[in-house]
């Protein structure tokens, strides 16, 4: 079935350094969602980008959705302690009910 | 305003005991989803309402599981019997219209432990 897939699984990071996820699709994406969620939270929505090439920025955190709607990252710079948490993707296939499909999520740990 | 609501937010139980979690959705939004979230598989829907209706619940473990949502402001999610392998956090979430690209707003969860 339809499916992203999310890169890595786990980063550990020096505060300060940058930190990047990466979203992968066989399929092409009508558009793509972003979610946070910190330990012990729920996700929550960060973003969405809808246009092929689309670029958003969030303060230090810049989405990408790539040419072919394929693919999409999610960049952090100068990471501080208050970005540990779990990064999704999410996939709202073709169907247009509000379903999202989620990736698997990258875990992110910063050590100060 | 607030978010969505779920209840418990934690519960143990014992293997063969029924479980219900519940859920109140963000008032005016039509569609529900209910979410189980487990270290091994990720984020798993399980179930979707749009406007009360059950839309998909392909992803219903097994006939153990059972969602309903009455009316417009409450669901719920049963288990019965029980297993130690359903321990995991339930999330409901709930979105506007239930069109493409509508966002979820999560609610704090239920972290279930099934002894």
């Amino acid at each position: 079935g339809q499916q992203v897939m999310q890169i890595p699984q786990y980063q550990h990071v020096q505060e300060g350094e940058d930190f990047t996820t990466y979203c992968n699709s066989s399929t092409t994406l009508s558009n793509i969602q972003w979610y946070k969620q910190r330990p012990g939270g729920h996700p929550v929505f960060l973003i969405q980008l809808v246009k092929s090439g689309e670029v958003k920025k969030q303060k230090r955190l810049t989405f990408q959705f790539g040419e072919a709607k394929k693919n999409s990252s999610l960049h952090i710079t100068a990471t501080q302690t208050t970005d540990v948490g779990t990064y999704f993707c999410a996939d709202p296939g073709s169907s247009n009910t509000g379903k999202l499909i989620f990736g698997q999520g990258t875990t992110l740990q910063v050590k100060p | 305003d607030a978010g969505v609501i779920q209840s418990p937010r934690h519960e143990v139980t014992e293997m063969g005991q029924e479980v219900t979690l519940r859920c109140k959705p963000i008032s005016g939004h039509n569609s529900l989803f209910w979410y189980r979230q487990t270290m091994m598989r990720g984020l798993e829907l399980l179930i979707y309402f749009n406007n009360n209706v059950p839309i998909d619940d392909s992803g219903m473990p097994e006939d153990r599981f059972s969602a309903k949502m009455p009316n417009a402001s409450f669901s719920t999610l049963k288990i019965q019997p029980s297993e130690p392998r359903d321990s995991a956090v339930y999330f409901c979430a709930s979105s506007r219209q239930g069109n493409l690209g509508d966002t979820q707003y999560f609610g704090p969860g239920t972290r279930l432990t099934v002894l």
